[in-house]
């Protein structure tokens, strides 16, 4: 059974950083586009970065590129997502899920909250 | 940016009732597009792929259709469980985008 089980959100203040982590399991995790979609509160969908499989290719959406870097441990069947400089519209549940063009398998979600 | 227009932003069905969301992208998509399924408190399940290929463990009820800019997913006989969100996505250019959402509920 595909598993993907996010980590690392917290309240955190406007500037800071965090990293989230997503940890896979029941797949061969090296064999598969990753990415992460996040959701503010009662919001729709947001693509915002994706990761080929041996992670040489990364993708962003605009308003966090330069912020934002989406990393992974095939060793560790591990997704991570460093944010930097955070803003208060980054504010959102933040999946992780398995995919190139779409996404098959998703994460339960790790809300991030950014406020003072 | 690829924007994707979904309607309508709501609607409600009777048990048995086929219901049919639409979909448009500002440019063609070639076929590129996805449709899931969310629960409130959920996160999204994949339901069409490619714009109407089914993704495994998904009910044959759910198909989806379209080409070019216009696609539409139909539900052929809605059920209590069809209940929630559903979205369409692109899938051929970065960034990829999402519709704004479907509220699909029971008569």
């Amino acid at each position: 059974e595909v598993q993907l089980v996010e980590s690392g959100g917290v309240l955190v203040q406007p500037g800071r950083s965090m990293k989230l982590s997503c940890a896979a399991s029941g797949f061969t995790f090296s064999s598969f586009p990753m990415a992460w979609v996040r959701q503010a509160p009662t919001k729709g969908l947001e693509w915002v970065a994706t990761i080929s499989t041996s992670g040489g290719s990364t993708y962003y959406r605009d308003s966090v590129k330069g912020r934002f870097t989406i990393s992974r441990d095939n060793a560790k069947s591990t997704l991570y997502l460093q944010m930097d400089s955070l803003r208060s519209e980054d504010t959102a549940t933040y999946y992780c899920t398995t995919g190139s063009a779409w996404f098959a398998y998703w994460g339960q979600g790790t809300l991030v909250t950014v406020s003072s | 940016d690829i924007q994707m227009t979904q309607s309508p932003a709501s609607l409600s069905a009777s048990l048995g009732e086929t219901v049919t969301i639409q979909c448009q992208a500002s440019e063609d998509i070639y076929s590129g597009l996805a449709w899931y399924q969310q629960k409130p408190g959920k996160s999204p399940q994949l339901l069409i792929y490619g714009a109407s290929s089914l993704q495994d463990g998904v009910p044959s009820r759910f198909s989806g259709s379209g080409s070019g800019t216009q696609y539409s997913l139909k539900i052929s006989s809605m059920q209590t469980e069809d209940e929630g969100v559903y979205f369409c996505q692109q899938g051929l250019k970065y960034p990829f985008t999402f519709g704004s959402g479907t509220k699909l509920e029971i008569k």
